[in-house]
């Protein structure tokens, strides 16, 4: 599976929106970008998944380049229980079950 | 996800006792699996099943065996467990078909071996 970047940490105001980067330029044509969050020791959640085409959900959005090497989770409108862990996951599709978990992006929601 | 459940919750016990984490889940899948969490680590795989008769070991499957007892139970046992087991566990489901292959984790067991 590709390899993901993401940034240690990022801050985010109450009530703004949330944009989280991952670069995965070696991704390759049948591999689907994955996102998850951790809430504090919790069991990870799942928040949305795309392979080419930008997705939509009632959690939050996933923007995917064109080129598809990076993309960007955006939560519309953060709120305090979005601070998390956020885990950008690259992985292939059908039998290929294996999801491998990174360092992830530490996002502080303030007020 | 309150689909998946995982008992117990928290666990300290010592050294060489044998200890068994279940896991079970409401959501019809058919696929479970177990994952380690160390702190500052990512998750790593201990065992995962695709069906009742189908186990495969993961990653990191020394020192633990499990059991896939129904479609909705997959039990983790650590025959004699060691310190260095000591770790956050999670079990996960997923549903078999389609060409994404997404996981819903359980809440998450603590274990501490003394």
């Amino acid at each position: 599976d590709a390899k993901t970047t993401q940034p240690t940490s990022m801050d985010c105001a109450e009530g703004r929106a949330a944009n989280l980067p991952c670069n995965h330029s070696t991704i390759s044509g049948n591999e689907y970008v994955y996102w998850y969050r951790q809430i504090h020791s919790q069991g990870p959640q799942y928040i949305i998944h795309g392979l080419k085409n930008n997705e939509t959900n009632e959690m939050a959005s996933l923007i995917i380049t064109e080129d598809r090497k990076s993309s960007t989770l955006i939560l519309p409108h953060a709120t305090l229980r979005d601070t998390a862990v956020y885990y950008c996951i690259v992985r292939g599709g059908g039998s290929n079950y294996k999801l491998t978990f990174g360092k992830g992006t530490l996002l502080t929601v303030n007020p | 996800d309150a689909d998946v459940t995982q008992t117990p919750r928290n666990r300290i016990t010592k050294t060489g006792k044998r200890i068994m984490l279940e896991c079970s889940q409401t959501k019809g899948h058919d696929r479970m699996y177990w994952y380690r969490q160390d702190p500052g680590l990512g998750l790593r795989l201990i065992y995962y099943s695709f069906d009742v008769k189908d186990i495969n070991k993961g990653e990191i499957s020394d020192g633990y065996s499990v059991s896939r007892q129904a479609q909705a139970k997959f039990s983790l046992s650590l025959e004699s467990a060691i310190p260095n087991q000591t770790a956050l566990y999670f079990c996960a489901t997923s549903e078999t078909g389609g060409s994404a292959d997404t996981q819903y984790f359980g809440p998450g067991t603590r274990l501490t071996v003394l």
